[in-house]
């Protein structure tokens, strides 16, 4: 079965700095998908980025970014001029199949300081 | 158009009674998620329906819980016989099309079921 591992429990960061939060799963496959969502107070899920295992491109949008190790089954989320509005739980998944295969990590809980 | 809508948002129950909570997914997706969030914890697998598809039931933790999606729309999952562990943030996501492993899931708010 596939496993997502999230090392950090929480995280802060200065408003304006960056921050990196580490992802890394377990799996045989070789084509599969992995994402990053975010959970603020609110507990409203949101999709903050989407990477195709079969790309090595690393996806990007705005200030989030990925860098995606697939040999060494990491993928790390790069947050650029953290904002206050960062400050949330981040859930790094794995989603290979349908039902049962799409699994989460146990997240890291960002604080953005002013 | 309108997001994923959960109800009720809260629901304090005592141990041993049966709840319902409900899912309206956004029109038009065909797959929906059920998921449970201890207090926490990441998200737990429950149950997954695709379209007119028997639905994938392998996370559900016991024969208490089931879930039910109506004309492929609005989704019910309940819990029979409450117990204090079942306590946890009950979250419900739609995807479109097949609800392939690509695909967006767009969540609900969620349930907040508290066991007395």
């Amino acid at each position: 079965a596939q496993t997502v591992t999230q090392s950090q429990p929480e995280m802060s960061v200065q408003e304006a700095e960056t921050v990196t939060l580490s992802c890394t799963y377990d799996t045989s496959e070789s084509d599969y998908y992995l994402f990053w969502y975010k959970q603020p107070p609110s507990r409203q899920m949101i999709l903050v980025i989407r990477q195709e295992a079969y790309k090595q491109q690393n996806a990007t949008e705005n200030r989030f970014s990925v860098n995606f190790q697939k040999a060494a089954k990491s993928f790390s989320l790069k947050i650029s001029d953290s904002q206050l509005g960062d400050a949330a739980m981040y859930f790094c998944a794995y989603g290979r199949n349908y039902g049962q295969n799409f699994v989460f990590g146990p997240g890291t809980r960002l604080s953005v300081l002013p | 158009g309108a997001g994923v809508s959960q109800s009720p948002s809260n629901k304090v129950t005592e141990k041993g009674k049966d709840v319902e909570l409900r899912c309206d997914p956004i029109s038009g997706h065909t797959a929906l998620y059920w998921y449970r969030q201890s207090l926490g914890q990441g998200l737990e697998f429950l149950i997954y329906f695709q379209g007119n598809s028997a639905p994938d039931k392998s996370g559900l933790p016991s024969d208490r819980f089931s879930a039910e999606r109506t004309g492929g729309s609005v989704s019910t999952l309940t819990i029979q016989r409450t117990q204090q562990e079942d306590s946890a943030v009950y979250l419900c996501a739609s995807s479109p099309l097949a609800g392939g492993p690509g695909d967006t899931q767009y969540f609900g708010p969620g349930t907040r079921l508290t066991v007395l």
